[in-house]
């Protein structure tokens, strides 16, 4: 599986845009992206996945480069209850794959 | 929508003692999978279980450790003899529909927090 480096924490304001970068250079051919986000003591909820270029959803954005060597998720005008720990990792994100967590980026959106 | 519950939220126990943490996984779905996070730390892989059978399991999940699929809804994890050590969030996961896609989301349960004293 892709090792998998993000920033440890990010600081942002109310209203702002936040933009996380994903480090993935070992990306296999067929491994897609996917990111989770975490609020404290619950699960990680998906928020979005892609294979290449740009996937939007009613949540965030994800760009991903042509070399597919890093990704980037992006959260419009974030709120106070954006602050949670996101999660990039790199494989097939369902059958039978196990998900592989690190230690994730550490959001703080302040008033 | 649909989502994944566990029961019970938290679970206090004494050591050497049995615990079943349950799942219901969502409907449909054919993949299940145990986690658990110990407190400030990453979110683990425990075991992955298909078709009535484990398909992958971590070497966190010893024999101290079974799942099962006692009927068609739920899912549960069984700790035989819990050690101080097993307390941590335990999250149940499901995906797979009928499509089989390799792109299936994992959707994550809310979680039981087992305490060991």
């Amino acid at each position: 599986l892709a090792k998998t480096t993000q920033p440890i924490s990010m600081d942002s304001y109310e209203g702002q845009e936040v933009n996380i970068t994903c480090s993935h250079n070992n990306i296999a051919t067929n491994d897609y992206i996917t990111w989770y986000q975490q609020f404290p003591s619950q699960g990680p909820r998906f928020i979005i996945q892609g294979y290449k270029t740009k996937v939007t959803n009613e949540v965030a954005s994800l760009f991903i480069p042509a070399d597919r060597k890093s990704s980037t998720l992006s959260l419009p005008r974030v709120s106070l209850s954006d602050t949670a720990v996101y999660y990039c990792l790199v494989g097939f994100s369902g059958g039978y794959n196990k998900l592989i967590f690190g230690a994730g980026t550490r959001l703080a959106v302040h008033p | 929508e649909p989502e994944v519950t566990q029961t019970p939220s938290h679970q206090v126990t004494q050591m050497g003692q049995e615990v079943i943490l349950r799942c219901v996984p969502i409907s449909n779905h054919l993949y299940f999978y145990w986690y658990r996070q110990i407190l400030g730390q990453k979110v683990e892989f425990l075991v992955s279980f298909y078709n009535n059978e484990i398909s992958e399991k971590s070497e966190i999940f010893d024999d101290q450790f079974s799942v099962e699929r006692p009927d068609g809804s739920n899912f549960t994890l069984k700790i035989r003899s819990t050690k101080l050590e097993d307390s941590a969030m335990y999250f149940c996961a499901s995906s797979g529909d009928t499509s089989l896609s390799s792109t299936d989301t994992q959707y994550f349960g809310p979680g039981t927090r087992l305490t060991v004293l």
